[in-house]
């Protein structure tokens, strides 16, 4: 059973550079891709994009501006960086196995809450 | 960007009866190719991930309860609880990942009536 350990900068002052990993455990990391997922506090989910096993990748419109997933094979982790972060980007932040047209999002990290604040 | 929209916002049922909650998107998410609706269904309890619970619109994932059973095709899709048990107070999500970027409903929060 895959499992996600995911950490980072818990606490960010605006224009700073969001860095978080995920490393894959327990399964295959070749399964078809492996997305970003924010939710702000109190509110919705929002995805960021995703990475293939091939390094593709997807964003979301609304972030692709700012945002680079990149992945490690050889350690089994993926990365996200959002960069120029303000008050808005605060939320908790979690890996999630799948993406676009994948069969499903099945397995998703325990979150890393991320505060940008001045 | 396809919308998802949830009804109702917020649901009080009593222990024991059912329990439904309906999902509108504003595109198929159908692939004509496999006949699968790309529709997720995930339930989130405070300070915890979202679960999933439900893929391809009707397919259970495994592990989770028989009493939660997923319908639908196209653009309209049902989540249903046929026995609501206490530990099913959550906030329940429905999500496309169909075409990019996937995306959620506003959430239904069940809670005992």
């Amino acid at each position: 059973q895959v499992q996600l350990q995911q950490w980072g900068a818990g606490l960010l002052k605006p224009s700073e550079t969001l860095s978080l990993t995920c490393a894959v455990y327990g399964g295959s990391f070749t399964t078809n891709s492996w997305s970003w997922i924010r939710q702000p506090p109190g509110k919705g989910l929002e995805w960021i994009g995703e990475i293939n096993l091939s390094g593709r990748t997807n964003y979301n419109p609304s972030l692709k501006s700012r945002v680079t997933i990149s992945l490690d094979t050889s350690k089994n982790q993926f990365s996200l960086n959002l960069s120029s972060v303000t008050a808005a980007d605060t939320a908790v932040y979690y890996c999630v196995s799948g993406g676009v047209g994948a069969t499903r999002m099945d397995v998703w990290g325990k979150g890393t809450t991320v505060t940008v604040s001045s | 960007d396809i919308v998802m929209t949830q009804s109702p916002d917020s649901l009080a049922v009593s222990l024991g009866e059912r329990a439904t909650i309906n999902c509108k998107s504003s595109r198929s998410v159908l692939y004509n190719s496999n006949n699968k609706s790309y529709l997720g269904w995930y339930q989130q309890k405070p300070g915890q991930p979202p679960k999933l619970l439900i893929y391809w619109a009707s397919t259970r994932e495994s592990g989770v309860p028989d009493r939660f059973s997923g319908s639908g095709s196209g653009t309209d899709f049902t989540l249903t609880i046929s026995s609501l048990q206490a530990e099913d107070v959550a906030v329940y999500y429905c999500q496309q990942y169909y075409s990019t970027p996937p995306t959620f409903g506003q959430g239904t929060k069940v809670e005992i009536k």
